[in-house]
């Protein structure tokens, strides 16, 4: 149980173009995800919380323009980053918290390695 | 954000032995959590903290909530090679409400 998936896994895409990642719950309800950001051997740094049918929350130096978030089901939020640079390179990560758990345990998805040319 | 103190950075050690490590915060934490994430992978969830003093084991993994609830430890015992990858603490406090921040990362290399 609590397994999270992430697609796509890696991508590599043109400066200027928009990529979407997707992060699922797949045995489980999450009313709450997380989307965290990883450099090389650098810890995970949290970017905003996800809310199913509201706005997301943005950790302070976050551009919500840049980083877009859907979380439009229980199971299933996005993160769109828009007009992609060089510098937005990174691995991203997103998490989710069981609702039914009734505790705060977060699962992670297995990551997605974004490359921008 | 927030971000937590973790060491050591980074253990090479030799298989069979003892690993410690902790993790700490300036702020009081009610909940503690311990993953370890290989290369290219999500964290991996080990074990979950509620209480001040909790003391819990998984398997060789046993990780403790300190009494002051602004720190946290995890032993590995008799380590193995496929203890290699990055732990990761991660705590939660009131104010933060479902948000956890993470530790620095404590890199483990067991020598065979």
């Amino acid at each position: 149980g609590a397994v999270v998936s992430q697609h796509p896994s890696w991508v590599i895409c043109k400066s200027g173009t928009s990529v979407k990642i997707e992060c699922r719950s797949l045995d489980f309800q999450a009313t709450t995800m997380f989307w965290y950001r990883q450099f090389p051997k650098q810890s995970l740094m949290l970017m905003a919380t996800s809310n199913e049918g509201s706005k997301a929350t943005y950790e302070q130096g976050v551009e919500k323009d840049k980083f877009l978030i859907n979380h439009a089901s229980l199971t299933l939020s996005t993160l769109t980053v828009t007009s992609a640079h060089p510098e937005d390179s990174s691995f991203y990560i997103c998490s989710a918290r069981n609702l039914a758990g009734g505790n705060y345990e977060q699962y992670f998805g297995p990551g997605t390695r974004l490359t921008v040319t | 954000g927030q971000q937590l103190n973790q060491s050591p950075q980074s253990m090479f050690i030799q298989e069979g032995e003892d690993v410690s490590m902790n993790c700490t915060s300036s702020s009081i934490f009610n909940t503690w959590l311990w993953y370890k994430q290989d290369p290219g992978e999500g964290p991996v969830l080990l074990i979950a903290l509620y209480k001040a003093g909790e003391l819990t084991s998984n398997g060789r993994l046993t990780a403790q909530f300190g009494i002051t609830r602004k720190d946290s430890f995890l032993n590995i015992s008799a380590s193995i090679p496929s203890d290699v990858g990055i732990y990761f603490c991660a705590g939660r406090t009131r104010g933060t409400g479902n948000q956890f921040y993470f530790g620095t990362g404590t890199s483990l290399t067991v020598i065979p």
